[in-house]
């Protein structure tokens, strides 16, 4: 089983306020993948990263694969309420097989 | 495009009573997965297609859970008795490439 492991677990901020989520493996992967989750609905690809040590933008939004593609982070600037939302990782070897992290909950208090 | 469906999305049942789930996923993907997702953790596989074959159901609890993919496309996840620990919510995802998409889920209350 490939682990990955997400902090914080739970995360409650005021609105403008910025953040940062860590995932972590001792496994490599080839690729990873960060989601976001609503209430009811299903997880929403947010980001691919493929290559070790590469930064990705996304508005507000910057994600960041280790050096070693063991590890990563999501950083959110001047957080919104809709930033509200489940935040999961997913690590992704060559079989085709994505291994999930444990999961943040992010709440942003307007 | 349409994304993945899945139906229902809410399921509520009594324990020992049988219920599936239905997903169709993304038009020309080729991979699907079944995953089961508890309140506030990450999904956990249930099972893998490579277009009609099950490549991966080493997590799939084989003794009450069924799931078939026939000719490929459409896929149904059975559960036959369902046990109060199987309320969750059953995710369907197809993937393209290194991405993966998932459905809206379905939420399964055993009482």
């Amino acid at each position: 089983t490939q682990l990955l492991e997400q902090s914080p677990q739970f995360l409650s901020i005021q609105e403008g306020e910025n953040l940062t989520v860590y995932c972590n493996s001792s496994s490599v992967f080839s690729s990873l993948q960060w989601y976001r989750q609503e209430p009811g609905e299903g997880p929403v690809l947010l980001v691919t990263v493929v290559t070790g040590g590469e930064v990705k933008k996304l508005k507000r939004l910057t994600f960041q694969f280790g050096d070693a593609r063991k590890d990563s982070s999501l950083h959110i600037t001047a957080a919104q309420p809709g930033d509200t939302g489940l935040y999961l990782c997913a690590g992704s070897n060559t079989g085709n097989q994505f291994y999930f992290g444990t999961g943040t909950s992010l709440t942003v208090i307007p | 495009e349409a994304g993945v469906v899945q139906s229902p999305r809410y399921k509520i049942i009594e324990k020992k009573q049988p219920v599936a789930f239905w997903c169709n996923p993304i038009s020309g993907h080729n991979t699907l997965y079944w995953y089961r997702q508890n309140l506030g953790q990450g999904p956990e596989l249930l099972i893998r297609y490579e277009n009609e074959e099950a490549v991966d159901d080493s997590q799939l609890p084989k003794d009450r859970f069924s799931a078939e993919r026939l000719k490929g496309v459409d896929s149904t996840l059975k559960i036959q008795p369902a046990e109060l620990g199987d309320s969750a919510v059953y995710l369907c995802a197809s993937r393209l490439g290194y991405e993966q998409y998932f459905g809206p889920g379905t939420r399964l209350t055993v009482t």
